[in-house]
């Protein structure tokens, strides 16, 4: 029983073109995150909610947009996608109250053409 | 905010042999610090962790070490196995303030073990 999943794990498409990424965890943990991983390996904060409410928004480009329909769920919507796009997006979940770890997803591998 | 810097950025040891990998953090109020094991093609996964009222913790053949005081903390890894080549993550985190257990992450270290 996979514990965060994200969908899709691959995603190719053309520069301009709009897509979303969609995570769910089962783990009844309050907050959700996306991570973005670089060529480099680097992982770094994009979002963040708790409660379906944002709370963190990091420096991000306008063209990616969270939504979280509840505690459960936390999508990502790019618009207007371009090459610099391309990444890997994790999405991960944990529990705020305990302080305990946060569990992360497969990942989707983005590929913009 | 949080700077969390990790040395070496890659680290090829034999098996058998100890590997040991640094990070230093900014932030005295991180007072969390996870690592993360990420293998190819798979979402990084928590393998120890350590908080700021402890100096060191153990698990079989992985150990932390965190010095509060020059915000610095270690892994090491013991008796290495090839199944322990991966790339590894340390992160700080302020946890219970208002990052709401953002995690920042260091650079990461390839870790590769030779049979």
């Amino acid at each position: 029983d996979t514990a965060v999943s994200q969908t899709p794990k691959y995603l190719v498409t053309q520069m301009g073109n709009d897509k979303s990424i969609k995570c769910e965890q089962n783990l009844g943990h309050d907050t959700m995150y996306w991570y973005k991983q670089d060529s480099k390996k680097f992982l770094k904060i994009m979002f963040s909610y708790n409660n379906k409410e944002l709370i963190i928004n990091e420096t991000v480009p306008n063209r990616f947009s969270p939504k979280s329909p509840d505690k459960a769920h936390l999508n990502l919507h790019i618009n207007s996608l371009e090459l610099g796009d391309s990444a890997v997006y994790f999405c991960a979940s944990s529990l705020i109250e305990s302080n305990t770890e946060a569990f992360f997803g497969q990942g989707t591998r983005l590929t913009v053409v | 905010g949080e700077n969390v810097e990790q040395h070496p950025s890659t680290l090829s040891v034999q098996e058998g042999d100890s590997a040991v990998i640094k990070c230093t953090y900014s932030d005295s109020a991180s007072n969390y610090f996870p690592w993360y094991k990420q293998e190819l093609g798979k979402g990084p996964q928590l393998i120890i962790d350590i908080r700021s009222n402890v100096g060191e913790k153990k698990d079989q053949r992985i150990a932390v070490t965190l010095n509060k005081t020059a915000k610095h903390f270690s892994l090491h890894i013991t008796e290495t196995q090839p199944e322990d080549s991966a790339v590894y993550f340390c992160a700080a985190v302020e946890a219970g303030g208002t990052s709401y257990g953002k995690l920042t992450f260091g650079q990461g270290t390839i870790l590769t073990v030779h049979p």
